[in-house]
């Protein structure tokens, strides 16, 4: 079983909505969360991290982390057709050696 | 901003050959990663290093090695390609281990034939 789960697979929103996109550790190891984005034939960007519990805004991205769920999420208000891509869920766990853990992604597609 | 460079940017390997994909990074950074990501999938770790003449294995490590000569360079080596390792590999680098960012070169897409 993967250790990070995301959902759902893929997402369409309209251009002005509100995306969500969930990521659930099954390893209670888990200390530290991250998003990447990734466009389309590009590599992956960092684009928040979150270590503590409660809520980080950035712009029009928000974070949320639980870590008694180990449950993270990113919504992305306002979105826009540029925010289309793979947004990947990502973890470290911190016993052993530290490895960044990454979920299979959310396709995300903003129509115009 | 961070800097990590990879190539070649994309490869052609017949099966059975030998196959060489190198990075270097600029960021002076102690760790460096070598990932696989299979078609519309997460990243997955092959090995990673955090110290010049020395690596780790990562997740999936049987087919590769990897090499760290400098602290800016990192290849990763497939002896014997196989069908099963096209994919795109993406090298990364990091300040340290833990609750560090990391920064993605551009990545290589590999194909075997």
């Amino acid at each position: 079983q993967q250790k990070v789960q995301q959902s759902p697979e893929s997402l369409i929103v309209p251009e002005g909505g509100m995306a969500s996109l969930n990521c659930t550790s099954s390893d209670r190891n888990v200390d530290y969360f991250w998003w990447y984005r990734q466009h389309s034939g590009k590599s992956p960007k960092m684009l928040m991290s979150i270590f503590s519990n409660g809520e980080k805004e950035e712009g029009r991205f928000t974070v949320h982390l639980n870590k008694a769920s180990l449950h993270t999420s990113l919504h992305i208000r306002d979105s826009q057709p540029s925010d289309s891509a793979l947004y990947l869920c990502a973890a470290i766990l911190s016993s052993g050696s530290w490895q960044l853990i990454f979920g299979s992604g959310t396709q995300l597609t903003v129509m115009p | 901003e961070a800097a990590v460079t990879q190539s070649p940017r994309s490869k052609v390997a017949v099966t059975g050959g030998k196959v060489t994909l190198s990075c270097h990074q600029t960021n002076n950074h102690d760790y460096m990663y070598w990932y696989r990501q299979d078609t519309g999938h997460g990243l997955r770790l092959i090995h990673y290093s955090y110290v010049a003449d020395s690596t780790e294995k990562g997740d999936i490590p049987d087919g590769y090695k990897a090499s760290r000569p400098s602290q800016e360079n990192f290849s990763l080596i497939l002896e014997l390609a196989s069908l099963s390792q096209t994919a795109v590999y993406f090298c990364a680098s990091s300040e340290n281990r833990g609750p560090y960012e990391q920064y993605f070169g551009p990545g290589t897409r590999l194909t075997v034939l």
